[in-house]
């Protein structure tokens, strides 16, 4: 099983730009999520998905957009790139049922110029 | 006021030291108490979790809740450098959605 996995490794925007990140996931588990992780500020969460074709806001939601038409995948996108948004971005999957833990991919780290 | 506040460090020790991190919480209906390790440049990794209150042993590290003072601890004895990482303490309500302190970075020297 390769996990969770996520490209690309590194990203530099301009402000303005839009891209998406990708996630995917081959352990089958129903939940997923996108967190950024700032400096002093720990792991934050974007968006979630509680299985295919079903997702919900996190704690910082503007600006970005997700969807999940498959088990495996959960892209997230950055429609209008801006400076607050460099940081470094992790998608996770857990399991149904507790205590959730989370499976976090390698991370991709987005410079925004 | 932060839900889960936790020390950033950096905390330095020597090799084969007792090392103690700390986290405090604010809302009692917590459940799931919970430890990530984070080596640098990676994704973080559970490294284990308690339920409610009490210790947990699993090698050299115990994990600790006191809920009564809303306090979780996590213990490594005879540290070792690969120890060298960020720890994060993270905690769950009962649905999924989980919570994580900012991490505390840990240096243990030769």
């Amino acid at each position: 099983n390769a996990g969770v996995t996520q490209t690309p490794k590194f990203q530099v925007l301009k402000t303005g730009q839009s891209m998406t990140l990708q996630c995917a996931q081959d352990m089958n588990h129903e939940y997923m999520s996108w967190y950024r992780q700032d400096p002093g500020m720990g792991l934050r969460l974007i968006h979630y998905s509680v299985g295919a074709g079903i997702t919900d806001q996190g704690e910082v939601p503007n600006g970005y957009n997700v969807s999940r038409s498959t088990t495996e995948d959960f892209p997230l996108r950055l429609l209008s790139a801006a400076p607050s948004q460099t940081s470094v971005y992790f998608c996770a999957s857990t399991p149904s049922g507790g205590p959730y833990e989370q499976y976090f991919g390698p991370g991709t780290r987005l410079t925004v110029t | 006021q932060k839900e889960v506040e936790q020390d950033p460090g950096p905390l330095s020790v020597p090799e084969g030291a007792i090392v103690s991190l700390n986290c405090t919480y604010s809302n009692s209906a917590f459940q799931y108490f919970m430890w990530y390790r984070q080596y640098s440049r990676k994704g973080p990794e559970l490294l284990m979790y308690t339920y409610s209150s009490g210790n947990k042993e699993d090698g050299r590290f115990t994990a600790q809740v006191d809920k009564s003072s809303k306090y979780i601890s996590l213990f490594i004895r005879d540290s070792q450098p690969s120890d060298s990482a960020t720890y994060l303490c993270a905690i769950q309500g009962g649905g999924f959605k989980t919570i994580f302190g900012a991490g505390t970075r840990l240096f243990v020297k030769a």
